[in-house]
């Protein structure tokens, strides 16, 4: 089993609004991300936790807050987003084996609109 | 910096016309090219993952190969639900840990 589960599908927030993504694996797997995705353009990266620690932030606004409660969740907390954040955002996962991080398996991603 | 080309931008293909896509890449020591499916809207499918040069994977329609400079997807016969875009990703290992370093896709459709 391959499957990293996100939710919601869609979402629609205002300008002022707190929302968040939520993530889900059960594979084991001890590496978690967040990636953003343009149309027509490929991921990119956001957030790197592994073993529940965040071990890569590329200079995301602090608008966007990451949390690891545990080894198979991720969340992405959303807080005063600008139009520009409309996005794909996507999650995900990949073991990590002696200092190796292997295959990263994606999510279906939660397709953002800000208004 | 790492770096990942794909080329074409986009092919159109009869059902049936057997063709390549291209990523080239420049990668400081590579650790893994991985060939992704995307359909609209949805989050990138893995297909392959290639470790080092001379190494092939097959998956029904799709061969991939890999190169010390370049990995080819090879569709052979493609079908019309092969259409969409398809993504090369590297990770090279002067990189951090878990970075993917993504080309620009190819957006493939396959007509009847």
């Amino acid at each position: 089993d391959t499957e990293v589960t996100q939710t919601p599908k869609h979402l629609v927030m205002g300008m002022t609004n707190k929302k968040s993504l939520k993530c889900e694996q059960h594979m084991g797997h001890r590496a978690m991300y967040w990636y953003k995705q343009k149309a027509k353009k490929p991921p990119e990266l956001m957030f790197v936790y592994s073993y529940e620690k965040l071990s890569i932030n590329e200079s995301v606004p602090s608008r966007f807050s990451p949390e690891c409660p545990n080894s198979s969740l991720l969340n992405l907390h959303l807080h005063a987003l600008q139009p520009e954040d409309s996005a794909l955002y996507l999650c995900a996962s990949s073991q990590e084996t002696s200092g190796n991080r292997e295959t990263q398996y994606f999510g279906p991603g939660t397709r953002l609109l800000v208004l | 910096e790492d770096q990942v080309t794909q080329s074409p931008e986009a092919l159109r293909l009869q059902e049936g016309e057997s063709s390549s896509l291209n990523c080239s890449y420049t990668v400081s020591g590579l650790r893994g090219l991985f060939w992704y499916r995307q359909d609209p809207g949805k989050g990138p499918e893995f297909l392959f993952t290639l470790y080092s040069a001379g190494e092939e994977k097959e998956k029904e329609r799709l061969k991939a190969t890999l190169t010390k400079k370049e990995s080819f997807l090879h569709i052979t016969a493609p079908k019309p639900e092969d259409s969409a875009t398809y993504l090369c990703a590297v990770e090279g290992r002067g990189s951090t840990l878990g970075r993917l370093y993504f080309g620009r896709g190819t957006q493939l459709t396959v007509w009847p």
